[in-house]
């Protein structure tokens, strides 16, 4: 099956560590977008990656660190610059813009989550 | 102004309800529009797309006025697992990659 997986679902991190949330795909969608969410409040994007080896930053990404090394992999690096980093996590992958713009479909598909808490 | 906006709800509507709800976004140059369910502690699903004038899909219809700047979503005969918090979500559709969310209308269908 096609799609979006997350690890892990839940991952503690004490103050002053370093955790890596993975995010992989079998979609074959070049576009790669890493999201929080916190109680009551929309989705902010914090990278976002369009191609292999280049990622931009979003709107939240201080804190954070991405890579993208393969087209199925962005893994996410919550540093411990990031001062508030317990959130709900999201991944979500979509076609490229030159698809997109060809006529294909401009959806976002997500993964399923990861809550990080922090102790 | 937020760039878009929803009304939070709750909505609460007993089944078989007719329920609509709207969502307004103040970038004109908006090219593509959607509607996401997210259920409590879950992911954001694609319900719709909203690629020209409006679609329907069984008992859910989106339209676009892009005049007034707003898209909405009507459902029809509720039913209880359509409870749910439904996202809009609009691209400028410029290359950039960017989605932006509404922060969600929270929906209770009651038996």
């Amino acid at each position: 099956d096609g799609g979006i997986t997350q690890s892990p679902k839940y991952l503690f991190r004490k103050e002053g560590q370093n955790v890596t949330l993975s995010c992989e795909q079998n979609l074959n969608h070049d576009a790669m977008y890493w999201y929080r969410q916190d109680p009551g409040q929309g989705l902010r994007l914090i990278y976002y990656s369009q191609i292999v080896n280049d990622f931009q930053k979003g709107d939240i990404a201080e804190g954070y660190s991405v890579s993208r090394e393969k087209k199925e992999s962005f893994p996410l690096t919550v540093t411990s610059a990031q001062k508030n980093p317990t959130a709900f996590y999201l991944c979500a992958s979509s076609l490229s813009v030159a698809a997109w713009l060809a006529g294909g479909r401009g959806e976002q598909f997500f993964g399923p989550g990861t809550r990080l808490t922090v102790l | 102004r937020k760039e878009v906006e929803q009304d939070p709800g709750p909505f609460n509507v007993p089944e078989g309800a007719t329920v609509a709800f709207n969502c307004t976004y103040s970038n004109s140059a908006s090219q593509s529009f959607f509607w996401y369910r997210q259920d409590c502690r879950k992911e954001p699903k694609l319900l719709m797309s909203v690629y020209s004038s409006g679609n329907e899909d069984g008992r859910f219809t989106a339209q676009l006025n892009r005049a007034s700047q707003y898209i909405s979503l009507l459902i029809r005969d509720s039913k209880l697992s359509d409870s749910a918090t439904y996202l809009c979500v609009v691209s400028p559709g410029d290359g950039t990659y960017k989605y932006i969310f509404g922060t969600g209308t929270r929906l209770k269908v009651l038996a």
